[in-house]
């Protein structure tokens, strides 16, 4: 069996500021990989990152950063200077060997940034 | 690449109608296809697994009968919510696995039942 869990439901911050979006996993396979998606009021999901459970390199991408910690199964999002734009519902996913092609996903975490 | 396009975006119909909901995948062959339900505020939940000339795979507690799902080509899967009560209003999305970024998703489809 896998799970995400995302303890965070909501997060509220004023703009500029930086935020970090939590996301812990469990999987019994050594194999898996782990998502991030982000879904604005419109509904659709956007992808953000794939990250396979052998590259633990953390990753950044413009304002956007990835730590990806498996001795704490967690793969932690942070935004830097958020911008209000990136007010939306952020999701972490989990796939594993085991799962077959099915996705797991975390609950959410509503991110509000305030102007 | 790999877009998946779902339609429609939105939908109301009536207590006891049936609505089809279609994903194409434009620019890729999808073998698979995944369908989501996401009520208000909580998580996207699997509904069903289809395959492409096969039966759909069904997650537990989803009622087959009741959402039928087609995948009769490479390029089209089709949810189809049968009898539909105002309990089955919510946002229905599906997703196709795309090797090089994992998975891409449909815009997904509002469904209102009245």
């Amino acid at each position: 069996a896998q799970k995400v869990t995302q303890a965070q439901t909501e997060i509220s911050v004023v703009e500029k500021e930086d935020v970090t979006l939590d996301c812990v996993y469990e999987t019994r396979d050594t194999t898996y990989y782990l998502f991030w998606y982000k879904q604005p009021p419109s509904g659709e999901l956007v992808f953000l990152i794939r990250r396979n459970s052998f590259d633990e390199q953390n990753e950044i991408s413009g304002r956007y950063s990835w730590n990806f910690q498996k001795s704490t199964s967690s793969f932690n999002f942070t935004i830097t200077a958020s911008q209000v734009v990136d007010s939306a519902v952020y999701f972490c996913a989990l796939i594993s060997r085991g799962s077959g092609d099915k996705l797991t996903f975390g609950t959410g975490t509503r991110l509000a940034v305030r102007p | 690449g790999a877009v998946v396009s779902q339609h429609p975006s939105w939908v109301i119909c009536k207590s006891g109608t049936s609505v089809k909901i279609e994903c194409r995948s434009l620019d890729f062959q999808a073998t698979t296809m995944f369908w989501y339900r996401q009520f208000p505020k909580q998580s996207l939940m699997l509904m069903a697994t289809s395959n492409e000339g096969s039966k759909a795979t069904y997650e537990q507690g989803v009622e087959k009968d009741k959402f039928l799902i087609n995948h009769a080509s490479l390029t089209l899967s089709t949810l189809t919510v049968t009898s539909a009560h105002p309990e089955d209003s919510s946002f229905y999305i599906c997703s196709a696995r795309v090797t090089s970024k994992g998975y891409t998703f449909g815009s997904g489809t509002r469904l209102t039942v009245v």
